[in-house]
């Protein structure tokens, strides 16, 4: 019974496409996550969501589009994917932060790896 | 703005053995929380271990402890008869209190030689 789930756990495509990878939690959490780890295993937070509002925006390029359609799904959406794409991605989910169940600990998905041609 | 650094690239030792993990951090905030991640080549995020600044003692895990030396602001990861299944990237990470932004270090490569 998956905590954080991400879809797809692989992704290969080409320059210019479009594409998606879905993330949904079901810990009841209210903040969710989006982070982009590089080559070089570098982990940088891209976007955090409260209750489907965006919080944080880590100057991401525009052709990223974060989507909460509700508190338990944060999806991204990459246009017009470009070679520097190439990376892992992670969604996470936590408590509200500053609320009572928070602890600062994030919890996250398996990751997902888009490799662009 | 907090950051986090980990001066240690990789690391080695041997099974059965301890080995520390480095770890600098700066904040400006006093209510924060420090974290040491684990990631094998599976690639999941794992927990290893948690500290809150406002408590002195330090956390322990297992085999797993902390060096928290809060004016130093220093973190260090130390592991106890090492595993071969210890063998995984360590990130140590940071977040203020009532932030969403965990900031993570550059990580760790640790191997764990038979």
């Amino acid at each position: 019974d998956t905590a954080v789930s991400q879809t797809p756990k692989y992704l290969v495509t080409q320059m210019g496409n479009d594409k998606s990878i879905k993330c949904e939690q079901n810990l009841g959490h209210d903040t969710m996550y989006w982070y982009k780890q590089d080559s070089k295993k570098f982990l940088k937070i891209m976007f955090s969501y409260n209750n489907k509002e965006l919080i944080i925006n880590e100057t991401v390029p525009n052709r990223f589009s974060p989507k909460s359609p509700d508190k338990a799904h944060l999806n991204l959406h990459i246009n017009s994917l470009e070679l520097g794409d190439s990376a892992v991605y992670f969604c996470a989910s936590s408590p509200l932060a500053g609320g009572p169940a928070n602890t600062g600990e994030l919890f996250f998905g398996e990751g997902s790896r888009l490799t662009v041609l | 703005a907090q950051t986090v650094t980990q001066s240690q690239p990789e690391m080695s030792v041997q099974e059965a053995e301890t080995v520390t993990l480095s770890c600098t951090y700066d904040t400006s905030e006093s209510d924060y929380y420090l974290f040491w991640y684990k990631q094998p080549p599976s690639r999941q995020m794992i927990l290893v271990i948690r500290q809150e600044a406002y408590k002195q003692q330090n956390a322990t895990e297992n085999r797993f402890s902390v060096n928290f030396q809060k004016a130093a602001k220093s973190f260090s990861l130390k592991i106890s008869d090492s595993q071969l299944g210890d063998a995984a990237m360590y990130f140590c990470a940071c977040i203020q209190g009532g932030s969403e932004k965990l900031v993570f270090g550059k990580g760790t490569k640790l191997t764990v030689n038979p």
